[in-house]
């Protein structure tokens, strides 16, 4: 069965610390990745995605994210973060059926 | 264009009643999906609809749940003969056709089922 697991159900960060949050997903055929991000109050909205091509993708607000294939990886990151991503945090897998798997996200909390 | 709408943002039903939800795609997006989403988890897919043809349907959806969309724009998601464990937030999403499109979401229909 396909699925996708994010590790890291809560996050605390101080500003200007460094996050990785951690997605592997298990499917054997081709995929597209997708991390989206919810922010308290608000909908589910796209951060980045990766379809083919270069396996660093970035995203909007300096959100980065790496696909290792061997790994079947695909971690999010940002250098610095602030108080506003504090957020939800959701890693996705389409299956080339155009079916999406979430994972369970992970709650980031970033102390001011 | 306002992006995905849902209504009613919230229900309450007793147990045993049939609901019914409703979701406005972006305008001309061709793809609508719904999922389900519980307390501590990421979304669930539901079904999905390439204009009025639904195409995927999940083996978690019981013969309680239908949903259409009849004339490829709006859709309708049923849930008949509720049960208390139907009680999440229910999402739609749309995307217009193509392989590098992505999905926007709605802000969501919330469940409660006493």
């Amino acid at each position: 069965a396909q699925s996708v697991s994010q590790h890291n159900h809560h996050v605390i960060l101080s500003e200007a610390a460094s996050l990785e949050l951690g997605c592997n997903y298990s499917y054997g055929g081709t995929v597209n990745l997708f991390w989206y991000v919810q922010y308290p109050g608000q909908h589910l909205q796209l951060l980045l995605k990766y379809f083919s091509g270069d396996p660093l993708v970035k995203g909007i607000k300096g959100f980065e994210a790496e696909f290792i294939k061997s790994k079947f990886s695909f971690n999010l990151r940002k250098p610095s973060v602030q108080w506003s991503d504090t957020a939800e945090y959701f890693c996705a897998v389409r299956n080339n059926f155009n079916k999406f798997y979430f994972g369970s996200g992970t709650k980031l909390n970033v102390k001011p | 264009d306002t992006g995905v709408s849902q209504n009613p943002r919230h229900k309450i039903t007793k147990r045993g009643q049939n609901v019914t939800f409703r979701c406005d795609p972006i305008s001309e997006h061709n793809r609508l999906y719904w999922y389900r989403q519980t307390l501590g988890q990421g979304p669930e897919f539901l079904t999905y609809f390439q204009n009025e043809a639904q195409l995927e349907k999940s083996r978690l959806l019981s013969d309680r749940f239908s949903a259409e969309r009849p004339k490829g724009s709006f859709s309708t998601l049923e849930i008949q003969r509720t049960e208390q464990g139907d009680s999440a937030m229910y999402l739609c999403a749309s995307s217009p056709q193509g392989s590098t499109d992505t999905q926007y979401f709605g802000p969501g229909t919330r469940l409660t089922v006493l």
